[in-house]
């Protein structure tokens, strides 16, 4: 059974901080994935790895940065948060080989900033 | 804006019947069409997804319907249960591991 797992369900920190959001999964996956989801918004993407110590940016990366020394784990960092980064955090992984491209996701971070 | 759109933001069906959910996608480019569950609180969840060399794939009481012609999707779950209140996600790729996602339907089960 296919498992990707998120280290926090809910996190409240305050403006400024330094926020780690760590995401490992199970499946020996090469590509993982952050989005963030808010209500109209749908699922945006933030960062993304193709294999370890390789990083993309998605669409909205700005106030974000990743790192991804292990194969498994993909974290998304906060450098300084601030109240608009108030959202469901959503990490995913996925092969590229062909037929096994779906991605699977974790059960998400809700994140509040004060 | 995104490529890939639902046509109702929310369905309501009775339980027991039929529920059908839609959605329109742009891209021509499309290979590879997918279908996320997400209930409250919870990650999305795959349910199914089919290959734009195919019209129609089958699970367990989901089907999947593909039309190229009109670029739309349609996810059809059979004898609607309680369980299946959740928003439902569309979702495309053009074969370079990354996903596009609908904004989502909200499916309500009436008793």
């Amino acid at each position: 059974d296919v498992k990707v797992t998120q280290s926090s369900r809910y996190l409240v920190k305050r403006t400024g901080e330094k926020v780690f959001l760590e995401c490992v999964q199970d499946m020996d996956h090469e590509n993982m994935f952050w989005y963030r989801q808010d209500p109209g918004l749908g699922l945006r993407l933030i960062y993304f790895s193709y294999d370890v110590k390789m990083k993309e940016k998605g669409d909205i990366p700005e106030g974000y940065s990743v790192s991804r020394e292990k194969k498994e784990r993909f974290s998304l960092i906060l450098e300084s948060a601030s109240t608009n980064q108030t959202s469901m955090y959503l990490c995913a992984s996925s092969s590229p080989k062909t037929g096994e491209e779906t991605q699977y996701f974790g059960p998400g971070t809700r994140l509040l900033v004060l | 804006g995104e490529s890939v759109g639902l046509h109702l933001p929310t369905l309501s069906v009775q339980e027991g019947d039929n529920s059908i959910i839609n959605c329109a996608y742009s891209n021509s480019a499309s290979d590879y069409f997918i279908w996320y569950k997400q209930e409250s609180g919870k990650g999305p969840q795959f349910i199914i997804d089919i290959r734009s060399n195919m019209d129609k794939r089958q699970g367990q009481r989901v089907t999947v319907l593909l039309n190229k012609t009109v670029k739309h999707l349609s996810l059809q779950i059979a004898a609607t249960q309680p369980g299946d209140s959740a928003v439902y996600f569309c979702a495309e790729s053009i074969g370079d591991d990354k996903i596009i996602f609908g904004k989502g339907t909200r499916l309500h089960i009436l008793p």
